[in-house]
């Protein structure tokens, strides 16, 4: 069976600090790993994604997460937070074979803070 | 611009009265998905659509239906709708291509309140 804990519902940090949300994840079988953003009363939008290769993998916005197999992690950095990172972010993984459902984790809420 | 396009954004009903939410899509993906995210919690699968074939998952309650007559179009149906179903419905689609590596396109989802 497959899982995501995020841990810590909220996140708080001050314009131009580095942004850390974390992600670790339960999987019987090698993962797919996701970060997607909600803003407020949007859909998700996926911010990056990890399948197979380099296990640094860059996204949108100036973020990136690295896959890290020993950890079973996949947290998610920007070196520096702008006012509009303020949203919800979900990891969430999925199988690389078999049934194409994501499982997300329950989400962290990001605040900036001017 | 190709995408997920959900309608209305916003749907009021009353308590047993059915409701229908759209999902429209012009990515010509084969795969549709419904989720429910409620309050501060993560999306829910509920069921999806490869081509026409119907997946439903397992703890998906009866209430909810869905249809898809073509490619482009999917609904959600709720039929007799309780004050726990109040909740932002999200409709993603995928493409066979790329479903082995789960990559989903989310419309802007429906905000659903029960009166």
């Amino acid at each position: 069976a497959q899982s995501v804990t995020q841990l810590g519902s909220h996140v708080s940090v001050s314009e131009g600090a580095l942004v850390l949300l974390r992600c670790n994840y339960s999987s019987s079988v090698p993962p797919y790993l996701f970060w997607y953003v909600q803003y407020p009363n949007q859909g998700l939008q996926l911010l990056l994604k990890y399948t197979t290769g380099a296990t640094l993998v860059k996204g949108i916005n100036g973020f990136e997460a690295e896959f890290k197999k020993s950890e079973t992690s996949f947290h998610l950095t920007k070196p520096s937070a702008h006012m509009s990172d303020a949203a919800e972010y979900f990891c969430a993984v999925s199988l690389q074979t078999g049934a194409n459902n994501l499982f997300f984790g329950t989400g962290t809420r990001l605040t900036v803070i001017p | 611009d190709a995408m997920v396009i959900q309608n209305p954004r916003y749907q009021v009903t009353q308590f047993g009265k059915p409701v229908t939410l759209s999902c429209s899509q012009t990515l010509n993906h084969n795969v549709m998905y419904w989720y429910q995210q409620k309050s501060s919690q993560a999306p829910k699968l509920l069921f999806h659509y490869y081509d026409k074939d119907f997946n439903n998952e397992a703890d998906t309650p009866d209430n909810f239906q869905s249809r898809r007559p073509n490619t482009s179009f999917c609904f959600l149906d709720i039929r007799s709708p309780g004050l726990g179903d109040a909740a932002m419905y999200l409709c993603a689609t995928s493409t066979a291509g790329q479903i082995a590596k789960n990559i989903q396109y989310f419309g802007a989802g429906t905000r659903l309140s029960v009166l």
